[in-house]
């Protein structure tokens, strides 16, 4: 079983709807939870994080955590084209960052 | 503030061949990370450093590949031989923790073509 596993897509929405990733991750005692956004050719750029359970917002992201499920997604409202990216679920535990393959996505204008 | 630093930016060499790459934290950063990330996949992690003490390793080839910190700021990544298998790109990132705070800053990443 991977540490971290994630829809590696692709998944497409069209512009404007609200965009939703999926992340499971296997170790309970993780502590730390992020969201990251790739670029084709870019490294990774983090976007959320959220550390306990229930949800978090910023802008047109929202990030949920559920730990008893070990749970973790990331909406998008009102998706623009300019978010057609590689998104990466990211979980630390003991200072180790452990990474998801990653979901790429696609909006369609 | 200035981000992670990472050179070359590209590097294309045969197999058997050596390479290096150096990576310079983010100012203040005692946590320095190398990771290699395949085509497609996410980031795997092969060294972490704190200050200038490797704190895990575990997924780093040693056969072919090491790492170093000196001084605690900068460190290399070198490949010797290289294989055409560790054709990617190799992440640096430094991180500061703290009470609220555990995120890890990316660097622009060496894109590593080995023919």
């Amino acid at each position: 079983q991977k540490e971290v596993e994630q829809n590696s897509g692709p998944l497409s929405v069209p512009e404007g709807a609200i965009a939703s990733l999926n992340c499971t991750y296997s170790d309970r005692g993780s502590q730390s939870f992020f969201w990251y956004r790739q670029y084709s050719g870019k490294s990774p750029e983090l976007i959320m994080s959220i550390y306990s359970n229930g949800d978090k917002e910023d802008g047109r992201f929202t990030a949920q955590l559920n730990k008893a499920s070990q749970y973790v997604s990331l909406l998008i409202r009102d998706s623009q084209p300019s978010d057609s990216a590689t998104y990466l679920c990211a979980v630390t535990g003991a200072q180790k960052l452990v990474f998801g393959q990653g979901t790429r996505l696609t909006i369609n204008p | 503030e200035a981000g992670v630093a990472q050179s070359p930016r590209y590097k294309i060499i045969e197999k058997r061949q050596s390479v290096a790459f150096w990576c310079n934290p983010i100012s203040g950063h005692a946590t320095l990370y190398w990771y290699q990330q395949i085509l497609g996949q996410g980031p795997k992690l092969l060294i972490q450093f704190q200050n200038n003490g490797v704190v895990d390793d575990s997924q780093l080839p040693k056969d072919r590949f090491s790492a170093e910190r000196l001084k605690g700021v900068d460190s290399t990544l070198k490949i010797q031989p290289a294989k055409l298998e560790d054709s990617a790109v190799y992440l640096c990132a430094s991180a500061w923790f703290g009470p609220s705070t555990d995120t890890q800053y990316f660097g622009p990443g060496t894109r590593l073509t080995v023919l």
